[in-house]
């Protein structure tokens, strides 16, 4: 297995420029998140989707931040328009989720290192 | 994360030294997951705590979750440089997903 697959891996851009982040999660996986890593705050959970519904979104920063998952292979967080202070490292992560009360481990993909000019 | 104290912040120890990093939650989980992250890179799963007392180990790790399912802790057995990176503790209510700061770990040759 390929593991969980981000694109791009960097991204370089302007303020107010729309930024589209990948991700495609392990074949079987029914879970997929989205984290943000900053120096100063962490690792932050921004949404997370189960079985191609988002669950809980709380996260996301503001309306600037969007985030799909058409089908079960493939998601994207859009941040439309970017702003400096969203540059960070944006994780996507999968996981097959158990039942309820169930637990298993997240799968991180390498990350996606963003940069707001 | 408030949601989950790690500690220390750092620690730098030197090769073939036991350590002991430490993650606490304020309120009642229902299970915990350690990762390592090496610097610029994704997060490596290296274990997950379900059970109040329950404990794992694998190779020179060990993990621990104390009865009460509030705290953990990660050990290494004769620390290698290998074992150089961050590690963060990763915790589970329901729905809800949270990480820890990190303890950012240096083993000197």
């Amino acid at each position: 297995d390929a593991g969980v697959i981000q694109s791009p891996r960097h991204e370089v851009t302007e303020m107010g420029q729309e930024v589209t982040l990948r991700c495609k999660p392990i074949s079987g996986h029914n879970s997929l998140f989205w984290y943000r890593q900053t120096m100063m705050r962490g690792l932050e959970l921004l949404i997370y989707f189960n079985n191609n519904v988002p669950i809980d979104d709380s996260g996301m920063p503001e309306d600037r931040f969007s985030a799909k998952m058409p089908n079960a292979s493939f998601s994207t967080l859009k941040i439309q328009p970017s702003e400096p202070r969203d540059s960070a490292v944006y994780f996507c992560a999968s996981s097959l989720a158990l039942l309820a009360g169930g637990l298993n481990e997240q799968f991180f993909g390498p990350g996606t290192r963003l940069t707001v000019l | 994360s408030q949601e989950l104290e790690q500690s220390p912040q750092s620690l730098i120890v030197q090769e073939g030294k036991n350590l002991t990093i430490n993650c606490t939650s304020s309120k009642t989980l229902y299970g915990l997951y350690w990762y390592k992250q090496k610097y610029g890179e994704g997060l490596i799963f290296l274990m997950m705590l379900q059970k109040g007392g329950e404990e794992k180990s694998h190779e020179k790790i060990t993990a621990k979750l104390d009865e009460k399912k509030q705290q953990s802790s990660l050990h290494i057995t004769a620390s290698q440089p290998s074992h150089a990176g961050i590690y963060l503790c990763g915790a589970d209510r329901g729905n809800q997903f949270y990480f820890g700061t990190g303890t950012s770990l240096t083993v000197i040759p």
